[in-house]
């Protein structure tokens, strides 16, 4: 399986700002995957990160809000924009590979960035 | 929307088989079944994966009717670890994984 690290892993942040959360995988992926994950409930995908093109976004989640990153097959970057205490979640990066060392069709999950906006 | 219908809870005893059901009635012919947990405050992990045939590895079984539109979740000896969130999912080829609300499984001593 992969091995995904997910920056930072936890984080508190005042209302307004803006926190970027990093994800770094130890193998060349071809997909890549932001969820959210509310407190209580279960994932919600926000967008397939592209490489070398702008991600694809889930119905309810914009750009402006989440802008994401992939700038080559290991890495991918999510900022959560103008945060309110309504974005309060748990972050993660998946991944997902059709060729390589990973099992095609099979996602793999980082463990998460826990954020609370204060 | 999930494609998938799970039991909201279940308990098993400690050592005793936890057997978890799905209903995926609107399965297509080319979506695989996946089994994920989720153990608190960790990030989703993988179990198994099918699409016809019954699969078993060193985690658990997955039994899939003949008609697809359902599948049980095996495992085997429960142990306290065990106790999650177990989601089952359909999809698989270039189509990402959408979460349903899982089954919380509770295993006791």
């Amino acid at each position: 399986s992969a091995v995904i690290s997910q920056k930072p892993s936890r984080d508190i942040c005042q209302r307004g700002t803006s926190l970027t959360i990093q994800c770094q995988v130890d193998s060349q992926v071809t997909m890549m995957f932001w969820y959210r994950q509310q407190p209580g409930q279960s994932l919600t995908l926000i967008a397939t990160a592209n490489q070398g093109s702008e991600a694809t976004y889930e119905s309810g989640f914009v750009i402006d809000k989440f802008p994401i990153s992939r700038p080559n097959l290991t890495f991918s970057t999510l900022t959560v924009s103008n945060m309110s205490p309504e974005d309060s979640s748990i972050y993660l990066c998946s991944v997902r590979s059709g060729t390589g060392v990973l099992a095609k069709n099979i996602q793999y999950f980082g463990a998460g960035t826990r954020l609370s906006v204060l | 929307d999930a494609k998938t219908t799970q039991p909201p809870s279940m308990d098993c005893a400690e050592g005793r088989a936890a057997n978890l059901p799905c209903n995926h009635s609107t399965i297509s012919g080319n979506e695989y079944v996946y089994w994920y947990r989720q153990i608190h405050s960790q990030g989703p992990q993988y179990i198994i994966h099918g699409l016809k045939n019954n699969e078993t590895n060193e985690m658990a079984s997955l039994i899939i009717t003949e008609d697809r539109k359902s599948s049980t979740l095996i495992l085997p000896h429960a142990t306290l670890r065990d106790t999650a969130v177990y989601y089952c999912i359909v999809g698989g080829g270039n189509n990402d994984m959408r979460f349903g609300a899982g089954t919380r499984l509770t295993v006791k001593p």
